[in-house]
C-alpha cells in the first residue's frame, strides 16, 4: 500500500538559515509526488510536484525538491527561510492509476527571528 | 481566474444531524476530490467525481455522500453526524490529463459536531 512519511513533526529554524524538509514514500512503481503547504486555518497550497524526468524540482517561493529514488525519499529545501515560511507542510504522493492524494501526517514550521 | 472556492467556511451541528458541503472547481477543471483533515493530521481522501459519477472512494462509511451537477461543482453530504466528524473539509480540483493530474485546493469548511 502506498504511504508517506514525514519524521520530523516539528521544525524551528532561524530567518536567513536553510531548511530541508524530509519525506519518504513507500510505493511499487515510479510515484507521482507533491509538496503543499498550510497556512493557520488555510487551505493548502501547491508547492512543487514531481512526475518525471528531473529529479529536482523548482517551485514557488524558492522551494525546491528531489527526487531520490534508491533513498524513496523526497526532501523539500529551501536555501533561506523568511518568517512568511512559517506554515505546515505536508508531502504525498499519488500513485498510478488511482488519482486520490496519500499525505504523510505533515511538519510543522517555525522561524525563529 | 478564481481558484477553488468552498462554502461555508465554516458550521456548526449537532449530533445526527445532517449536512451539505458545497464547491466549485477551479476554472477548466472537470474533476472534484474531498478530504477530511482532522485536527493535527494529513488529509485522508473521501471520494472523487469525474463525469458526475464517483470515481473512486476511500476508506470512508456510507454516510459520506457525494454529488457533481454538469457545471462540474460538487457536493459533500454526511448524515447521522458523529463528534467524530468535526474536522477541516477541503475540496480539491484537476483537470483529467492521462494519469498526471495536479489537484488545487480550496480554503476549506471546518465543520464542528456538538
Amino acid at each position: 500500500a502506498q504511504s508517506v512519511t514525514q519524521p520530523d513533526i516539528h521544525i524551528t529554524v532561524s530567518e536567513g538559515a536553510s531548511l530541508e524538509l524530509r519525506c519518504n514514500y513507500s510505493y511499487g512503481a515510479t510515484p507521482y509526488l507533491f509538496w503543499y503547504v498550510q497556512s493557520p486555518g488555510q487551505g493548502l497550497q501547491l508547492l512543487l510536484k514531481y512526475f518525471s524526468g528531473d529529479t529536482l524540482v523548482q517551485g514557488i517561493k524558492g522551494f525546491e525538491a528531489e527526487f531520490k529514488r534508491s533513498q524513496s525519499s523526497f526532501n523539500l529545501r529551501k536555501p533561506s527561510v523568511h518568517w512568511s515560511d512559517a506554515a505546515e507542510y505536508f508531502c504525498a504522493v499519488e500513485g498510478g492509476a488511482t488519482n486520490k492524494l496519500i499525505f504523510g501526517t505533515g511538519t510543522l514550521l517555525a522561524v525563529q527571528p | 481566474d478564481a481558484g477553488v472556492t468552498q462554502s461555508p467556511t465554516h458550521l456548526i451541528k449537532t449530533r445526527g444531524q445532517q449536512v451539505t458541503l458545497r464547491c466549485s472547481p477551479k476554472s477548466g477543471h472537470d474533476t472534484v476530490s474531498w478530504y477530511q483533515q482532522a485536527l493535527g493530521q494529513g488529509p485522508q481522501f473521501i471520494f472523487q467525481y469525474y463525469e458526475e459519477e464517483e470515481r473512486q472512494r476511500g476508506n470512508f462509511p456510507d454516510r459520506f455522500s457525494g454529488h457533481q451537477f454538469p457545471n462540474y461543482s460538487s457536493e459533500l453530504n454526511v448524515n447521522a453526524l458523529l463528534l467524530g466528524d468535526s474536522a477541516l473539509y477541503l475540496c480539491a480540483s484537476s483537470l483529467v490529463q492521462g494519469y498526471q493530474e495536479t489537484q488545487y485546493f480550496g480554503p476549506g469548511t471546518r465543520l464542528l459536531v456538538l
